[in-house]
């Protein structure tokens, strides 16, 4: 049982350039959500999906896209990367109260 | 607009010392939570609180939800050096699924760096 799993641990990118975050999770849980954290803004929402084939936008969607064709999979997309997307980005997904999260994706926007 | 206002942003204690973190809002929520970060890691949740003026006990940790259901404090009594963290509160208001499963977003607090000194 590995919990929640994303790939890659680090990225870095060129402004323009695209790429995708996979979020995997083995706990059968129906919400899955996409948070970026940056210095002294704690974790802010970015998509999230309460279900297969089901996303919503969250707080700070804006230059993101996302995806969920299986219920295990979460997939956060940067169609044309920007330096103000440099931060490390967590996956969660929920059973009851808690929030598991995965152990998060540095990503480098130069 | 930050909806749940974390403090101390930053604290720095001795070993043995007491601590207090508090969690406000304007917002009434549902829940509150409260994680706790390491560096190079995702948060893990430590307590979740839903009733108001409810208090939750955890080892040396104490977690209290406002009787408003606005806001929280965790307060951490002798604190040792495996303490030090990130401290994250976040107010659930999103509806409980209709499965049972699971529940809303969360929106977070900014965060409490705790530094402890042995």
């Amino acid at each position: 049982n590995a919990g929640v799993t994303q790939t890659p641990k680090f990225r870095v990118l060129k402004t323009g350039q695209s790429m995708t975050l996979l979020c995997a999770q083995d706990m059968n849980h129906e919400y899955m959500y996409w948070y970026r954290q940056d210095p002294g803004m704690g974790l802010r929402l970015i998509h999230y999906s309460v279900g297969e084939g089901t996303t919503a936008k969250g707080e700070v969607p804006d230059g993101y896209n996302v995806s969920r064709l299986k219920k295990q999979n979460f997939l956060l997309g940067l169609e044309s990367a920007a330096p103000s997307q440099t931060s490390v980005y967590f996956c969660a997904s929920t059973h009851g109260y808690e929030q598991y999260f995965g152990p998060g994706t540095r990503l480098t926007v130069t | 607009t930050q909806l749940l206002e974390q403090s101390p942003q930053f604290l720095s204690i001795q070993e043995g010392e007491n601590l207090t973190v508090y969690c406000n809002s304007s917002s009434v929520f549902s829940s509150l939570q409260w994680y706790r970060q390491e560096p190079g890691e995702g948060p893990v949740l430590l307590v979740t609180v839903v009733t108001g003026g409810e208090v939750k006990k955890l080892k040396r940790l104490t977690f209290q939800f406002g009787d408003a259901r606005k806001d929280s404090s965790l307060h951490i009594t002798a604190a040792q050096p495996g303490d030090a963290g990130l401290y994250l509160c976040a107010g659930a208001r999103g509806l409980v699924y209709a499965g049972g499963t699971s529940y809303g977003k969360l929106t977070f607090g900014q965060g409490t760096i705790l530094t402890v000194h042995p």
